[in-house]
């Protein structure tokens, strides 16, 4: 069963500095990787798709890579905002099936 | 494009009592999901349609739930007999193709007192 882990489960930044959320599986076997943002009782808003056969996929202050063969995927979020503040999702969908499988989230707060 | 809707927003019902939510995708999306989300976790899967097909369940779906896509189009989720466990996030999303971004509603937040 595939297993996604996010690291650190909460972060605190000031406004300003660049950070790097981290996200981990079990199972390399995947098709793409989706980031989600979440904001407190809400829906979840996609950030970026990264293939499996892309290293990294970018969206104005939003960076991602991929690294299959190792399981791993960073979020990279340049000069961060107060409206940053979110829970952020990192989710895989396998090769075989169509659920994503998703980590616990790193709740992110970005003080002013 | 409108993005995933969901009706009702919010649920409160009494332990034992049928609830439906319903989850209007984006149009021109063929591939419909259901997920839960509890307080602190992510998203887990239940269910996915092709159009009007259910291809895939998870085992969460228990024999309380069932959804349906009659017309390939809208989508309801129905919980029979609610218990406490049942309250969480439903979320529904959308995508053009089985491979292609999942987009997400606002989800039906449901509380079984």
């Amino acid at each position: 069963k595939q297993e996604v882990t996010q690291i650190p489960a909460a972060l605190s930044v000031p406004e300003g500095e660049n950070l790097v959320l981290n996200c981990s599986f079990t199972d390399s076997a995947i098709y793409n990787l989706q980031w989600f943002r979440q904001d407190p009782g809400k829906g979840l808003t996609s950030l970026l798709l990264i293939q499996s056969s892309q290293r990294e996929q970018t969206s104005g202050r939003l960076n991602a890579s991929l690294d299959k063969s190792s399981g791993r995927s960073t979020l990279y979020i340049a000069a961060s905002q107060p409206g940053d503040s979110a829970t952020y999702l990192c989710a895989v969908r396998p090769d075989s099936g169509y659920a994503l499988n998703f980590g616990k989230g790193t709740s992110l707060l970005v003080t002013p | 494009d409108t993005g995933v809707s969901q009706d009702p927003r919010h649920k409160i019902t009494k332990r034992g009592q049928n609830v439906t939510f319903r989850c209007d995708p984006i149009s021109e999306h063929n591939r419909l999901y259901w997920y839960r989300q509890t307080l602190g976790q992510g998203p887990e899967f239940l269910t996915y349609f092709q159009n009007e097909a259910q291809l895939e369940k998870s085992r969460l779906l228990s024999d309380r739930f069932s959804a349906e896509r009659p017309k390939g189009s809208f989508s309801t989720l129905e919980i029979q007999r609610t218990e406490q466990g049942d309250s969480a996030m439903y979320l529904c999303a959308s995508s053009r193709t089985a491979y292609n971004e999942q987009f997400f509603g606002p989800g039906t937040r449901l509380t079984v007192l």
